[in-house]
């Protein structure tokens, strides 16, 4: 089944605890990116990947890491969350977008 | 920053009405999208348009790309419970085309 998937699903963790949110597609789509999704404000490009070790800031990078070391794989990086960054994430491929289930994350 | 504006923010309707929401730039656009997104899940493509003018239809669902390609317009007709969601309108900016910029979404209640 051609898909998008993500873990955790659900992730509460404290303010400068670094974390990882996965992100996988097995349709060999060379467009991958984040988006963070926020009451109001609609969904909101983090990174995007044009293809692999290619890539490039979307709307609100401001304390995210990305990495593309594979075709099917492009995780998100938290090096040091804080509070504003409570938020639900969504991964997708594809410029259209085919979204994956999403990851809510909870910084305390 | 956000450039998409959809309207209304949120609807009540009853079954059985037809609903029609829109979306507005001050860009021009040469793509318009339109998820849905249930409660829980990733949004979902509905329909894409293309072409300034264009009317495209998912069933109960109609969508057209405005003549000035700088709006976009959703109907959903005789609505039924799973109707229910938010609805956003996006397009890839043309500067910068890998990027893609959502409206804020259309948050609809059906009341059965």
């Amino acid at each position: 089944e051609a898909q998008v998937t993500q873990n955790p699903r659900y992730l509460i963790t404290v303010t400068g605890k670094k974390l990882t949110v996965t992100c996988s597609q097995n349709m060999n789509h060379e467009y991958m990116s984040w988006y963070r999704q926020d009451p109001g404000l609609g969904l909101r490009q983090i990174y995007y990947s044009m293809n692999v070790e290619v890539t490039d800031k979307g709307d609100v990078p401001e304390g995210y890491k990305v990495s593309r070391k594979e075709k099917r794989n492009f995780p998100l990086i938290l090096e040091s969350p804080s509070p504003n960054q409570t938020s639900l994430y969504f991964c997708a491929s594809r410029q259209r977008a085919d979204f994956g289930p999403g990851t809510r994350l909870t910084v305390l | 920053g956000q450039q998409l504006n959809q309207s209304p923010q949120s609807m009540f309707i009853q079954e059985g009405e037809d609903v029609s929401m829109n979306c507005t730039s001050s860009s021009i656009f040469n793509t318009w999208l339109w998820y849905k997104q249930d409660p829980g899940e990733g949004p979902v493509l509905l329909i894409a348009l293309y072409k300034a003018g264009e009317l495209t239809s998912n069933g109960r669902l109609t969508a057209q790309f405005g003549i000035t390609r700088k709006d976009s317009f959703l109907n959903i007709s005789a609505s039924i419970p799973s109707d229910v969601g938010i609805y956003f309108c996006a397009g890839p900016l043309i500067q910068g085309a890998q990027k893609l910029v959502f409206g804020q979404g259309t948050r609809l209640t059906i009341n059965p």
